[in-house]
């Protein structure tokens, strides 16, 4: 059974620097891991997708990569700002589940002015 | 473009009432279309999905039940609604080739 985890649950950092916010999953079957951004009391935002043949993504501050062989993505976000603040999500589509989708619990992020 | 629409935005409900959120999907044809609910500080837990018309497979065994009468309609439903089924609601839309996956705003469900 695929399981996805968000490390740090939380996180909290001075505006300015670069952080790595990192989610694993424990079956490497996956069409593709997507990243998504939701603020409070709101719907989730797609971030970046990436293919399971595809080992990274990039959108302007923003870069995923995915290491399918060992369950691993981490996101990179550079020169963090206070609008960076909210809670960051990862999702894995798993093979052979259907169009399901496992979401990780996410991690709160915090960028103080 | 896509976009999907909920409604409403926030609902307080007393409970054993009934319940009915929709969901719509413009811009797209044959969506996979999905329910997911996230309780307070805690994460996504996928409630039904659908694949086409009349099509729908539930995840988690409850008093809701979800319907697809329409191509880009999806609706969330209750008979009688527990404390319980408190929550936030989301819709979610995937296109056929069921690549990137796509959020509503969501439905903040108050039960009293």
């Amino acid at each position: 059974k695929q399981e996805v985890t968000q490390i740090p649950a939380a996180l909290s950092v001075p505006e300015g620097e670069n952080l790595v916010l990192n989610c694993s999953f424990t079956d490497s079957a996956i069409y593709n891991l997507q990243w998504f951004r939701q603020d409070p009391g709101k719907g989730l935002t797609s971030l970046l997708l990436i293919q399971s043949s595809q080992r990274e993504q990039t959108s302007g501050r923003l870069n995923a990569s995915l290491d399918k062989s060992s369950g691993r993505s981490t996101l990179y976000i550079a020169a963090s700002q206070p609008g960076d603040s909210a809670t960051y999500l990862c999702a894995v589509r798993p093979q052979g589940g259907g169009f399901k989708t496992i979401f990780g619990a996410g991690t709160r992020l915090f960028v103080k002015a | 473009s896509q976009t999907i629409h909920q409604w409403p935005a926030t609902l307080v409900q007393p409970v054993g009432s009934p319940l009915s959120l929709e969901c719509t999907v413009e811009g797209t044809s044959n969506p996979n279309l999905y329910w997911y609910r996230q309780a307070a500080g805690r994460g996504l837990q996928l409630l039904f999905y659908s694949v086409g018309i009349g099509q729908i497979s539930s995840e988690v065994p409850q008093n809701l039940s979800a319907s697809r009468p329409q191509d880009r309609q999806f609706i969330l439903s209750s008979k009688k609604l527990l404390l319980s089924d408190s929550g936030f609601y989301l819709c979610a839309w995937r296109d056929y080739s069921g690549a990137e996956q796509y959020f509503g705003p969501g439905t903040r469900l108050t039960v009293t």
